[in-house]
């Protein structure tokens, strides 16, 4: 069974351009996270989803991200425009609601220059 | 709010048992977990403990649970070499809405094995 696919692994980009990073869950996961993880810290939940709904984005900076889960399957995270703050690794997860487990993608690490 | 504290750093031998401490502050907390990461990978489920458990044992991963104390630690016995990596702990209340877990991190213990 494959696991939660994201790309790009790695992006880089200069500051005020937009990038968009996605990510495909488990098959049949309903929920889906975005973290953010700075270099030698955890990860900090930014949205979560339930099915196609967004149910907890109050650490969501919604002045320049935005994310969207459409048919609440793949799910894509935007950032316009980036600032150099915003360099980190951007991890997506998927679970069943009815477990604890989160099963986490590789990230997309974004540097911006 | 939620805060889940590590220490950052932890050097052991190899062979050797390793103990990774974590405290957390949510006493409403349903599953306090263990998380893997190895260098440039996801996060990867160790272990988990629902809080009204005082211990669980998985092969070479014992995992301790202080509910008094809001302690949490990971014991690793025999460690190897391929055993280090950054490990967090997480805690997670169940939620209202959808039953869902959002577990909150710590900032990670990362685990050297030296031979």
């Amino acid at each position: 069974e494959a696991g939660v696919v994201q790309s790009p692994r790695y992006k880089i980009i200069e500051k005020k351009q937009p990038v968009a990073f996605w990510c495909n869950p488990i098959s049949g996961h309903n929920t889906l996270y975005w973290y953010l993880q700075n270099l030698g810290q955890g990860p900090e939940l930014l949205i979560r989803y339930e099915n196609e709904e967004a149910v907890d984005d109050s650490q969501l900076p919604k002045d320049r991200f935005s994310a969207e889960r459409l048919k609440g399957v793949d799910s894509t995270l935007k950032i316009q425009p980036a600032e150099l703050g915003d360099s980190a690794v951007y991890l997506c997860a998927s679970s069943l609601v009815s477990t604890g487990e989160l099963f986490f993608g590789e990230g997309s690490r974004l540097t911006v220059l | 709010g939620e805060d889940v504290e590590q220490s950052l750093f932890l050097s052991v031998r190899e062979g050797d048992s390793s103990v990774i401490n974590c405290t957390y502050t949510d006493s409403s907390s349903t599953y306090l977990y263990w998380y893997k990461q190895e260098p440039g990978a996801g996060l990867q489920l160790l272990t988990y403990i629902f809080s009204n458990m005082d211990m669980k044992q998985d092969q070479r991963l014992t995992v301790l649970l202080n509910k008094k104390d809001k302690h949490l630690s990971l014991r690793i016995a025999d460690t190897q070499t391929g055993d280090s990596a950054i490990y967090f702990c997480a805690e997670s209340p169940k939620t209202l809405s959808g039953g869902s877990y959002i577990p909150t991190f710590g900032r990670g213990t990362s685990l050297i094995v030296h031979p």
